[in-house]
C-alpha cells in the first residue's frame, strides 16, 4: 500500500531533549515536506527536499534540522526542542511529475508536546 | 510565501445541502489544490486545478480558478454527514518549490 509513515505518532518530552521524527515514504517520491500544524495558523512548512541530498528552508525553519539521505526517509530533528514547538507534525511526498507538482501525500501525523 | 486565505471560516449545513468554499490568494500561482482534513488526521487531496484552467470536477466535486480575480471556490453538492472536515487551499508556487496552505474552512454537515 502507497503511504507515508511517520514515528512517533505521540510524544512527550521536556524542554531540551533532542528528539527525531522519522518519516518513510515507499512511493519513490522526489519530494517530501515537513509541516506544522497550529490552531489558527493553519499548516506552515518548515522544511523540504527536492531530492536526496537536497534540502531548503520553509516558512518556520528555526529550532528544526532535516537531512535527506536516502530517498524514501525524511527525518525531523530537533536539537532543543521548546513549549513554542508543540504542535502537530506533518511529513508529506510527492512526485515532481516534470516540473509540475502532482498532489501531495501526507502521513498521519505526530503529536508533540514539549513541556 | 503567499498563504491562501479560506471564506468561510466555518459553515454548518444540513445533509443534501451544497457547500461552496472560497480561497482568494495575492501574486501568481502554477496551481491550486484543494485537500481535506479530518479531525487531527493527515490531510487527504481532492483536486487539483492549473493555473491555465477553469473548471474542474470529481464526483460531487467542483472547483473553479479565476486568475484575473485570484480566487477559487470548492462547490460540494449534495452534501452527506461524512463530508464533515476541514477544507484547506493550498498554493503552488509559481517557482514548483512550495505548497502554501490556507487556515481551512470547518465544515460541518448535520445529518
Amino acid at each position: 500500500e502507497a503511504q507515508v509513515t511517520q514515528n512517533p505518532r505521540y510524544l512527550i518530552t521536556v524542554t531540551g531533549k533532542k528528539l527525531t521524527v522519522t518519516c518513510s515514504q515507499n512511493m519513490n517520491h522526489e519530494y517530501m515536506s515537513w509541516y506544522r500544524q497550529d490552531p489558527g495558523l493553519g499548516l506552515r512548512q518548515i522544511y523540504y527536499s527536492m531530492n536526496v541530498e537536497v534540502t531548503d528552508k520553509g516558512d518556520v525553519p528555526e529550532g528544526y534540522k532535516v537531512s535527506r539521505k536516502e530517498k524514501r526517509n525524511f527525518p525531523l530533528i530537533l536539537e532543543s526542542p521548546s513549549p513554542n514547538q508543540t504542535s502537530l507534525y506533518f511529513c508529506a511526498s510527492s512526485s515532481l511529475g516534470g516540473r509540475v507538482y502532482n498532489e501531495q501525500f501526507f502521513g498521519p501525523g505526530t503529536r508533540l508536546t514539549v513541556l | 510565501s503567499q498563504q491562501g486565505e479560506e471564506d468561510p471560516q466555518a459553515l454548518s449545513i444540513q445533509e443534501g445541502e451544497n457547500a461552496t468554499m472560497n480561497c482568494s490568494y495575492k501574486t501568481s500561482i502554477n496551481n491550486l489544490q484543494w485537500y481535506r482534513q479530518n479531525s487531527g488526521r493527515g490531510l487527504v487531496h481532492l483536486i487539483l486545478i492549473r493555473s491555465n484552467e477553469r473548471e474542474k470536477h470529481s464526483g460531487r466535486l467542483r472547483v473553479t480558478l479565476d486568475t484575473s480575480k485570484k480566487s477559487s471556490s470548492l462547490l460540494i453538492t449534495a452534501s452527506r454527514a461524512a463530508d464533515t472536515a476541514s477544507y484547506f487551499c493550498a498554493l503552488m508556487n509559481s517557482g514548483y518549490s512550495t505548497l502554501t496552505f490556507g487556515k481551512g474552512t470547518m465544515l460541518l454537515v448535520s445529518p
